[in-house]
């Protein structure tokens, strides 16, 4: 079956800019959570999608948002831009969130300049 | 919050070699991982290991939750092992969980 796919694969935006992420989970996956990859920071959680109602967030600014389709796909967005949010953002997806079997995609890169 | 260390932060080793990567939490979990990131940037899960040991091929896994820690194995090391191997948990049982990462262990295998 196919795996997690997130589009774009590299991305790179302006300072004030937004940017929107997306990620299809596996077939018949419900839960979706995405990540934040830094060198400073290492891999942070940022919020998790489950029947398209976000059921737990991380610690980042409201900047940051999401989204959950009813055909399970999720979409991440940030709105003005800072040099700061350079990073490898990663999508997982699993069943149920139950916090096992969890899959994570190749990623989107994001460079802001 | 939890936190989860992961030693040593580098290992270098000969092709053949084995190796074991540490794990050390500071609560109790409800499900522990471990995953390998490869140059790509994906990560690819090798264990779902909330306690005991599972094997798969080269590779094993040990955790020991009432101690909370656990072991990867990595026996007849190739270079294609090299990469990142993070360890991550989660705390709450049920729904609403989100996995916390450890700094990662950076494998080199030199051939």
């Amino acid at each position: 079956k196919a795996g997690v796919t997130q589009t774009p694969r590299y991305l790179i935006k302006t300072r004030g800019q937004q940017v929107t992420l997306s990620c299809s989970p596996i077939s018949g996956h419900r839960s979706v959570s995405w990540y934040q990859q830094t060198p400073g920071q290492g891999l942070q959680f940022l919020f998790e999608y489950f029947s398209e109602t976000q059921r737990n967030k991380g610690n980042f600014p409201g900047r940051f948002s999401g989204r959950q389709f009813s055909n399970s796909r999720s979409e991440m967005n940030v709105s003005t831009l800072e040099l700061g949010d350079s990073a490898l953002y990663l999508c997982a997806s699993s069943l149920n969130g139950q916090g096992y079997g969890y899959t994570f995609g190749s990623g989107t890169r994001l460079t802001v300049v | 919050g939890i936190q989860v260390e992961q030693s040593p932060p580098d290992l270098i080793l000969q092709e053949g070699a084995n190796s074991t990567l540490r794990c050390n939490f500071s609560d109790s979990v409800n499900n522990l991982q471990w995953f390998h990131q490869n140059p790509w940037g994906q990560l690819i899960n090798l264990f779902y290991i909330p306690s005991g040991t599972k094997q798969n091929g080269r590779l094993s896994a040990t955790t020991v939750a009432t101690e909370r820690y656990s072991l990867l194995y990595i026996s007849s090391s190739q270079t294609t092992d090299s990469g990142v191997y993070f360890c991550a948990v989660d705390l709450l049982p049920g729904a609403n969980s989100k996995l916390t990462f450890g700094k990662g262990i950076t494998l080199s295998v030199r051939p």
